[in-house]
C-alpha cells in the first residue's frame, strides 16, 4: 500500500529565508506526486505536479527515486506562503490520492 | 464558475441524528472523491467513485454511506452521527493527470 509522510507538523522561517517541506513516500510502482496547498479555511488548491516540473509562486519540487522523496523548496520565503501543506500521492492501479498529514508553514515576519 | 459545489457549509449535529452532503461537479469529471480532514492526521479518503454507477471503500468508510446519483454529484450520508465524525468533509473530483479540484469544505460537528 502507497504511504506519505510529511515528518514536520510545524514548520516556521523568517520572510526570505529559504524554505524546505519535506515529504517522503512508499509506492511500489512508478509515482505520480503532487503538492496541494490550503490557505486559511479554503479549499485546497493544486501547487504543483511533479510530471510537468513546474515552479508555481516560486516553490519548486524534485522527484528523487533513490530517496523516495518528493520535498518542497523556496528559495526566498514571504509571508503570504503561510499555509498548510499537502504532499500526496496518486496511485493508478487503487485509484486514489494519497496524503501526508500536512505541515502548517508560518513565514514571520 | 466550473468547480466543486458542496453543500452545506456548516451543520451542527447531535448524536444519532442523519444527514447528507452534497457534492455535485460541473466539468465533466468521471471520478469523484469524499475526504475528511483531521488536525494531524491529513485528509483521509471515506469513499470514491471512480464513475457513474460505481462506488468503493476508502481507507475509513465505517459510518458512511455514499451515492453517485449521476455523473456530476456524489453524495455522503451520515445514517446515524457519532461525535467522533466530527471533521471537515471535502469532496473532489478528478480527471486525467491534471490533479484533483476540491470543494470549498463542510464543517461538521456531532454533539
Amino acid at each position: 500500500a502507497q504511504r506519505v509522510t510529511q515528518p514536520e507538523k510545524l514548520l516556521s522561517v523568517f520572510k526570505g529565508a529559504p524554505v524546505e517541506l519535506k515529504c517522503n513516500y512508499s509506492y511500489s510502482g512508478s509515482p505520480e506526486l503532487f503538492w496541494y496547498v490550503q490557505y486559511s479555511r479554503q479549499r485546497l488548491q493544486l501547487l504543483l505536479r511533479h510530471i510537468s516540473r513546474e515552479s508555481i509562486k516560486g516553490f519548486t519540487a524534485d522527484l528523487n527515486k533513490g530517496e523516495t522523496s518528493f520535498h518542497l523548496k523556496k528559495p526566498f520565503a514571504q509571508e503570504e506562503d503561510s499555509a498548510m501543506y499537502y504532499c500526496a500521492l496518486y496511485s493508478g492501479s487503487a485509484r486514489q490520492l494519497t496524503f501526508g498529514s500536512g505541515t502548517q508553514l508560518t513565514v514571520l515576519p | 464558475n466550473a468547480g466543486v459545489t458542496q453543500t452545506p457549509k456548516f451543520q451542527v449535529l447531535k448524536t444519532g441524528q442523519s444527514m447528507t452532503l452534497q457534492c455535485a461537479q460541473d466539468m465533466n469529471h468521471n471520478s469523484m472523491y469524499w475526504y475528511r480532514q483531521d488536525p494531524g492526521m491529513g485528509l483521509r479518503l471515506i469513499y470514491y467513485s471512480a464513475s457513474e454507477g460505481t462506488t468503493d471503500k476508502g481507507e475509513v468508510p465505517n459510518g458512511y454511506n455514499v451515492s453517485r446519483l449521476n455523473k456530476r454529484e456524489f453524495s455522503l450520508r451520515l445514517e446515524s452521527a457519532a461525535p467522533s465524525q466530527t471533521s471537515v468533509y471535502f469532496c473532489a473530483s478528478r480527471e486525467g493527470l491534471y490533479g484533483y479540484t476540491f470543494g470549498s469544505g463542510t464543517r461538521l460537528t456531532v454533539v
